[in-house]
């Protein structure tokens, strides 16, 4: 099992170009979600998703779109990238809290973007 | 909204000391409450959660204890370790709908001097 991946591990941008940020995850999680990491401020929730083809927002969702076409993948779009939207984007997975197996989040190994 | 406040934002003690890192929440409705342990670029991963129908949990040298009355949560690392350098983040599940969201505290960056 590979667990949760991402691609890429590094990009820059310059200010208006456009990206898209993959995670794929083996594990058969119903949930996923997209979070940036910038410091001090912890983890912040970007957008969910509960089950394929379903997406919602978080707590900052602006600047980005997400889409789940396959239960196993997970992609974060930014269409027109900004200097504010320099951070470590962390995407993670769990199980569906229905299961009753609890909601573990698996995290990815992180995309650092850098935007000029 | 709901948010959750993690104390304090560093933390340097002795190799064999004991390190204690406290959160509070403000959802009533959380019930689930992780611990992250984040190592210098490496991902967050769990080292060990507590659900609001128990107290206590211990797993070796962390235990972590949980207080729904007064909204508070803490982890405690016994006879720390070098190894046991990081950042640390509490984390409380939101409690509406079935989402699994979870909201993060800011972390706790421990430094344990050998």
């Amino acid at each position: 099992n590979a667990g949760v991946t991402q691609t890429p591990k590094f990009r820059v941008l310059k200010t208006g170009q456009s990206m898209t940020l993959l995670c794929a995850q083996d594990m058969n999680h119903e949930y996923m979600y997209w979070y940036r990491q910038d410091p001090g401020m912890g983890l912040r929730l970007i957008h969910y998703s509960v089950g394929e083809g379903t997406t919602a927002k978080g707590e900052v969702p602006d600047g980005y779109n997400v889409s789940r076409l396959k239960k196993q993948n997970f992609l974060l779009g930014l269409e027109s990238a900004a200097p504010s939207q320099t951070s470590v984007y962390f995407c993670a997975s769990s199980y569906s809290t229905l299961a009753g197996r609890g909601e573990t989040q698996y995290f990815g190994p992180g995309t650092r973007l850098l935007v000029l | 909204g709901e948010n959750v406040e993690q104390h304090p934002s560093t933390l340097s003690v002795q190799e064999g000391d004991s390190a204690v890192i406290k959160c509070t929440y403000s959802d009533s409705a959380s019930n689930y409450f992780p611990w992250y342990k984040q190592e210098l670029g490496k991902r967050p991963q769990l080292i060990i959660d507590i659900r609001s129908n128990v107290g206590e949990k211990k797993d070796q040298r962390i235990a972590v204890t949980l207080n729904k009355t007064a909204k508070h949560f803490s982890l405690h690392i016994t006879e720390t370790q070098p190894e046991d350098s990081a950042v640390y983040f509490c984390a409380a599940s939101i409690g509406t709908g079935n989402t699994g969201k979870l909201i993060f505290g800011q972390g706790t960056t421990l430094q344990v001097k050998p």
